[in-house]
C-alpha cells in the first residue's frame, strides 16, 4: 500500500509569491491534515480536511488555505509568502477525524524556502 | 539573522542497551496518545499508539506507558539499534486535536 506522497518535495520561492503544495493520502484515508515544522516552533497544526470540508484549524492566518478533492487528495495554497514561511511542510492522512482514535500516517514534507 | 531552535533534549544509549523516553502531557482531557519516530530528512513515522483506557501497550521492541495520576507517557524500546537513532515525538490528542511535544533526539552509540 502506498504510503503519502507530497509534492514537490523542494520549493524555493520569493517574498510576495504564492505556493501550492500538494498531497495525495493512504487509499481509504478520507482524513487529510496539515502541519508547519519549524526549529524554533515545532509541529505546529495548520488544519485538517474530512470529505472535502475543513473541519479543524490552527492558529494561522487567512494566507494559509487548503482545500480537499473528492478523490481524498489535498491541496495547501499560502499567499502573500513571508521569509517566517520557510518551514518543512507535512500531510498527514488518517482513516478517521482527528480524535477519533486513529493514527495520523505522514508523508515526507514538502521543504518550503522562502528567499 | 540567527534563527533560534528548540532545545531538544538528547538521550544516548549505547546499542543493545534499553532506551526510555519520557513526555509529559498537558491536557488532562486528551484520552488518546501516540509516539513518532522522525529521521533525517523524513515525515515522522507512527511507532505505536494508546488509548486512555489503557496504562500499557506492547509492540515490537517497543512498549508504551502511560500513567494519567501525573500526565506521563514513556515509550521504552528495547536492545536500542543504530537504525533507532532519530527524534521521537509524543502525541496527545482528542476529538479535533493533536498536540505534538517538542521531541526528544535519541542517540545510539556503538
Amino acid at each position: 500500500k502506498a504510503g503519502v506522497t507530497q509534492t514537490p518535495r523542494y520549493l524555493i520561492k520569493t517574498r510576495g509569491q504564492q505556493v501550492t503544495l500538494s498531497c495525495s493520502p493512504i487509499s481509504g484515508h478520507r482524513s487529510v491534515s496539515w502541519y508547519q515544522q519549524t526549529p524554533g516552533q515545532g509541529l505546529q497544526f495548520l488544519f485538517e480536511y474530512f470529505s472535502e470540508t475543513q473541519r479543524n484549524k490552527g492558529n494561522f492566518p487567512g494566507r494559509f488555505s487548503g482545500r480537499q478533492f473528492s478523490n481524498s487528495r489535498s491541496e495547501m495554497n499560502v499567499s502573500t509568502l513571508e521569509l517566517g514561511d520557510s518551514a518543512l511542510y507535512l500531510c498527514a492522512s488518517s482513516l478517521g477525524l482527528l480524535g477519533s482514535n486513529q493514527p495520523q500516517h505522514f508523508g515526507d514534507g514538502t521543504r518550503l524556502s522562502i528567499l | 539573522g540567527e534563527s533560534v531552535g528548540l532545545h531538544l533534549p538528547t538521550l544516548s544509549v549505547q546499542e543493545g542497551d534499553n532506551s526510555i523516553i519520557n513526555c509529559a502531557y498537558s491536557n488532562s482531557a486528551s484520552d488518546y496518545f501516540i509516539w513518532y519516530k522522525q529521521e533525517s530528512g523524513k515525515g515522522p513515522q507512527f511507532i505505536i499508539d494508546i488509548r486512555s483506557n489503557m496504562d500499557k501497550r506492547q509492540g515490537q521492541r517497543v512498549t508504551v506507558l502511560l500513567n494519567k495520576t501525573v500526565k506521563h507517557l514513556s515509550l521504552q524500546i528495547a536492545a536500542t539499534q543504530p537504525g533507532d537513532s532519530a527524534v521521537y515525538f509524543c502525541a496527545e490528542g482528542s476529538w479535533g486535536k493533536l498536540q505534538f511535544g517538542a521531541g526528544t533526539q535519541v542517540v545510539v552509540t556503538p
